[in-house]
């Protein structure tokens, strides 16, 4: 079936530096890519998505990157700071056919000051 | 109001009991959404409601029954929990089911099953 590979799994960066966490989904139907970031014993909470009919998207030090070709998208942080510290899912979802809404397997960034 | 509600926050029940597990929205959005998260996994769908209707059940044992009174709530009833199901059971909403959208998801009731 159906799935989303993340990686890495866990990161641990320095406060400033910058993060990047990558996925890789199988459904080529896939047309929505959402980021989440859930704080320990808190909800999923979006940061930022892209559709499949752009490449690249950015909001102040949050930005998303899109291969469609390769099936691959990538979170970056720049800028890191210490609030950064979270669990990060993907997803990728379509809406045509067969509704579906992936997860990656969660990235657990560490930010140390 | 932007938000997703959910109660109880905590919830400790025996295999033999009957709870509920209430969500609402009041962001006018007709898509519905109960998911289970264990420790240090994603999140994992069980139930979709579009339009106060059920419209994607994953396989979910019966002793999950949800139900949409309105297009605001949405219950979660269990009865004859095992200890493995024991997660935290989150809600969420979305404007519409099969649009590229986001889900906004509720804080969350932590049921432990004894």
């Amino acid at each position: 079936g159906e799935n989303v590979e993340q990686h890495p799994s866990t990161l641990s960066v320095q406060e400033g530096d910058s993060a990047v966490i990558k996925c890789t989904y199988s459904d080529s139907a896939s047309n929505y890519f959402p980021w989440y970031k859930q704080e320990l014993g808190k909800r999923p909470q979006l940061i930022i998505d892209i559709r499949s009919n752009v490449g690249e998207k950015k909001d102040q030090r949050i930005a998303v990157t899109l291969n469609k070709t390769a099936k691959h998208f990538s979170l970056h942080i720049t800028e890191t700071q210490p609030e950064d510290s979270a669990v990060y899912f993907c997803a990728a979802s379509r809406t045509s056919g067969t509704y579906k809404y992936i997860f990656g397997t969660g990235t657990r960034l560490k930010v140390l000051a | 109001d932007t938000e997703v509600t959910q109660t109880p926050k905590h919830l400790v029940m025996g295999m033999t009991n009957k709870k509920s597990l209430k969500c609402e929205q009041h962001m006018g959005h007709r898509a519905m959404y109960w998911y289970k998260q264990k420790a240090k996994k994603p999140p994992e769908l069980m139930f979709v409601y579009s339009y106060e209707k059920l419209s994607i059940n994953e396989s979910v044992p019966s002793r999950f029954s949800p139900e949409c009174p309105n297009s605001s709530l949405l219950n979660l009833h269990l009865h004859a929990l095992q200890p493995e199901d024991s997660a935290l059971y989150l809600c969420a909403s979305s404007q519409e089911l099969a649009v590229a959208v986001a889900q906004y998801f509720g804080p969350g009731t932590r049921l432990t099953v004894l």
